[in-house]
């Protein structure tokens, strides 16, 4: 199985400052063929489902404000918050669906410093 | 807009069986592939498998594929998953999610086995 790990474990952000969360895969998942990454980055605020925000490492779903980005390639991808609001303190998840199963990261909690 | 309606929490003994369902709306029932993962307290989320509700074709987890079963009701909407002889380890929230990347989630399940 891919093993997703992310780092930090948690992060403390200034409100209107930018936060970069880091996830690993194990092996890659950027599929040659169509030069796609599979990889998902969603949020989880307490007590709700997860939303996705990115899917194919950087394309972002609608709706989703454009303060977050994805970025990275192969194994090491990178979701990037800026001008950090209050309604983002959550758990940030990276997830692979490059192979079954699919994996997860063990998330990154953001709060507000 | 797709959205995803699973049914209630559960309390359940050791070596029972658990049913969970999960009704889609807002979209066509056949567009989506449909998982089910489940996030335990303090644990990463597992993917126990998906269900393709064009074919009823599933694709379960090697973890879960001798005692797990994801079926497809077209006519209803819905997806269902029976997980077969329960352990106080399976207390997690269950989720089903839509989508080859999770597109939209149900609102879970919390399964408490315990004796």
């Amino acid at each position: 199985d891919i093993v997703m790990t992310q780092s930090p474990d948690s992060l403390a952000v200034s409100l209107g400052e930018r936060a970069t969360l880091n996830c690993k895969s194990s092996q890659t998942v950027l599929y040659s063929s169509n030069n796609k990454n599979y990889l998902a980055w969603y949020q989880q605020k307490p007590r709700q489902s997860p939303k996705l925000l990115i899917h194919w490492a950087s394309t972002r779903e609608s709706g989703v404000p454009d303060r977050f980005s994805g970025s990275g390639s192969g194994t090491d991808f990178t979701l990037t918050i800026s001008n950090l609001q209050a309604e983002d303190v959550a758990v940030y998840f990276c997830q692979q669906y490059y192979l079954t199963p699919y994996t997860f990261g063990q998330g990154t909690k953001l709060e507000i410093k | 807009q797709a959205h995803l309606v699973q049914s209630g929490s559960e309390v359940k003994k050791p070596g029972a069986s658990l049913n969970v369902s999960c009704e889609a709306s807002g979209y066509t029932f056949t567009d989506y592939v449909l998982h089910w993962l489940r996030q335990a307290p303090g644990q990463k989320f597992e993917w126990m498998g998906w269900v393709n509700p064009l074919n009823g074709n599933p694709d379960y987890s090697h973890k879960f594929q001798d005692r797990v079963t994801m079926t497809s009701d077209a006519s209803a909407n819905t997806v269902h998953m029976e997980l077969r002889n329960l352990r106080p380890e399976d207390t997690a929230v269950y989720y089903c999610a839509a989508g080859h990347w999770l597109i939209t989630w149900g609102q879970g399940t919390l399964v408490t086995v315990s004796s």
